[in-house]
Parts: structure tokens; C-alpha cells; sequence
């Protein structure tokens, strides 16, 4: 069974700092998923990951994935309150035509003034 | 385009009452799903489709039932509400080059 562990689970930044989010996975997989959430709305895509070393970056997010070390990051830079939201990275097995997600329990973050 | 649209986008329903949560997506995809969002515990899979005809449970199943008889329409079908099912459901569906769309969810309360 694969699981997906994210941390931290709550993060509390001020503006203008930098921090990161870690994503584990537990089983061989090529494709990793970021997606962000604000309260009371659905899933927005903001990164897909889909080979071994890839580096993706929007704004002040730059997500990566490591598949040997089945661990990819969201890296956040200079933090801007606009960012507070809830971050789930989410993991789809390789192999065939297996194509399902299975998510971290998200990362809640506030961006402090 | 419409994407994955999902409807209602709220409901109240008492304990065993039974109701259908319905998807449709306009993008020709395959993949779709069922999921249910619980606080803090993020999304988990009730119900997939890989194509009209065929459905498989995820993990969360019991109590849930789904049908696909066409490539745009997976309507989720509660039988018997429990206090248990209270969540936010979200429907998805999968393209070819790897995206997942989601809907705007059904967010559900059983009194």
C-alpha cells in the first residue's frame, strides 16, 4: 500500500522568510503532484514532477523529486501572505496503467505580516 | 469547457436518507474518481473508472456505490447516510499527459 507522508503539517511563516515542505512516498513511483487549497475551494494543480531530478518552479515556489530517495520538496521563497494555503502533494504509482492518487495529508501554511 | 462539474454543491441529508452526488466532465477523459476530503486527513479515493463500463473500489468504499455508463457522467450514489460520511467530496478526472482536474466539490453533512 503506498503511503504519502508530508511535513510539516502546519507551518507558520513570516513574510519574506524561506522554508520547505517535504513529501516521503513509500513505493516506486515517476509521478509526483503538487497541488495548493484555499478554504472552502478545490485543488489547484501547481507542479507535476515526472521523472527522476526534475525541477519545477512558478513564482516563489520550485518543487523537485528525488525518485530514489522517493522524496520531493516544495521549496518557498521570500513569502508573501497571497501564499497561505494548504499544500497536498500526491503521488501515482509507476507501472501500467495504474493510474490513481494517493495524497499527503497537506501542509497548512500562514504567512505571517 | 466546463472541466469536472459537480453537483449539488451542498446537501443535508439525515441519517438514512440516501442521495446521488452527480460528476460530468466535457474533456473526453478516461480516469475519473471519487474522493472524500476529511479535516486534516487529506483526500482519499472512494470509487475509480477507467472507462464506461468499469468501476473498482479505492480505499475508502463501504457505503458508496458508482456507475459509469458513459465516458462523461461517474455519479456517486450514497445509500443509507451515516454521521460518518460528512465530508467534502471531490470528483476527478484524469488526461492523457498526466493531469488530474478536479471539481469544485460537494461538501455533505448527515444530521
Amino acid at each position: 500500500e503506498l503511503k504519502v507522508e508530508q511535513n510539516p503539517l502546519f507551518l507558520s511563516m513570516q513574510e519574506g522568510k524561506n522554508y520547505t515542505i517535504y513529501c516521503n512516498y513509500s513505493t516506486t513511483s515517476d509521478r509526483l503532484y503538487w497541488y495548493r487549497q484555499d478554504p472552502g475551494k478545490s485543488l489547484e494543480s501547481l507542479f507535476v514532477l515526472l521523472s527522476n531530478g526534475a525541477v519545477k518552479q512558478e513564482g516563489r515556489l520550485m518543487a523537485s523529486l528525488d525518485t530514489k530517495a522517493r522524496l520531493s520538496t516544495l521549496h518557498i521563497t521570500a513569502a508573501v501572505h497571497d501564499l497561505s494555503a494548504t499544500y497536498f502533494c500526491a503521488v501515482e504509482p509507476s507501472g501500467g496503467s495504474n493510474y490513481k492518487l494517493t495524497f499527503g495529508k497537506g501542509t497548512l501554511l500562514t504567512v505571517n505580516p | 469547457n466546463a472541466g469536472v462539474t459537480q453537483t449539488p454543491k451542498f446537501r443535508i441529508l439525515k441519517i438514512g436518507q440516501s442521495m446521488t452526488l452527480q460528476c460530468t466532465q466535457d474533456m473526453n477523459h478516461n480516469y475519473m474518481y471519487w474522493y472524500r476530503q476529511d479535516p486534516g486527513m487529506g483526500l482519499k479515493l472512494i470509487y475509480y473508472s477507467v472507462g464506461a463500463g468499469i468501476t473498482d473500489k479505492g480505499e475508502v468504499p463501504n457505503g458508496y456505490n458508482v456507475s459509469r455508463s458513459t465516458t462523461e457522467d461517474f455519479p456517486l450514489r450514497l445509500e443509507l447516510a451515516a454521521p460518518s460520511q460528512t465530508s467534502v467530496y471531490f470528483c476527478a478526472s484524469r488526461s492523457g499527459n498526466y493531469g488530474y482536474t478536479f471539481g469544485s466539490g460537494t461538501r455533505l453533512t448527515v444530521v
